[in-house]
């Protein structure tokens, strides 16, 4: 099993819908929590942190379940500007601190 | 302005050749990354330092070096011995030390071996 694991799409939606990704991770002892966005040939940019609390930013909701041992990304109102590919990025620790991507959710928002 | 600066950003080699790419960083961060990523796939950990003097193999360190010789530099060598070493390469950069903060990337450096 991979340590980080997305469904890489891609989620075909139209603009104004609301669409969730979710990504799972393997180790129990993971401790940090990130989703970020690549747009195309371009590097990861941090989109926001996933907090036990959970987050919103704008549009943007993150969810993190320990027990589960997944995190989760809902995009509200989706604009033809969020079509990217989203990286779940999980932190763990082996003495050092390690984050360690998931292969990323494709998104496409149509007109 | 604070950041990472990798070069070049687009890099030819023949095959049996060695290649360097340059990452430098200005945010004054202890620990930096190289990752590599395929077409259609996530990065994956080359190589990492946490500090000056000191790193570690990542998850497919093999046919890769690299040398943290100044907190500011972390170049990374593609060997001849990398079996397929076409790739988009990037570095990053965080804090370090006991936070799990934000990873900083540069533009990336595409290597296409001829």
């Amino acid at each position: 099993r991979k340590e980080v694991e997305q469904d890489p799409g891609p989620f075909n939606v139209p603009e104004g819908a609301t669409v969730a990704f979710n990504c799972t991770y393997s180790n129990s002892a993971s401790q940090s929590f990130f989703w970020y966005r690549q747009d195309c040939r371009k590097e990861p940019k941090l989109l926001m942190s996933v907090y036990s609390s959970g987050n919103e930013d704008g549009r943007f909701t993150a969810q993190l379940n320990r027990a589960s041992q997944y995190i989760s990304l809902l995009i509200r109102d989706s604009k033809l500007s969020d079509s990217a590919t989203y990286l779940c990025v999980v932190g763990r620790r082996g003495g050092s601190y390690i984050p360690t991507f998931g292969r990323g959710t494709s998104l496409i928002v149509h007109p | 302005d604070g950041g990472i600066t990798q070069s070049p950003k687009y890099l030819f080699r023949k095959e049996g050749q060695n290649v360097t790419l340059s990452c430098e960083q200005n945010l004054n961060h202890d620990a930096m990354y190289w990752y590599r990523q395929d077409p259609g796939q996530g990065l994956r950990l080359i190589y990492y330092s946490q500090i000056v003097n000191d790193f570690q193999k990542g998850d497919i360190a093999e046919g890769y070096s690299v040398s943290r010789e100044k907190k500011e530099s972390f170049p990374l060598t593609v060997t001849s011995a990398q079996k397929n070493p076409t790739a988009f390469y990037l570095c990053a950069s965080s804090i370090g030390g006991t936070r799990t903060g934000e990873l900083f990337f540069g533009e990336g450096s595409r290597l296409t071996v001829l």
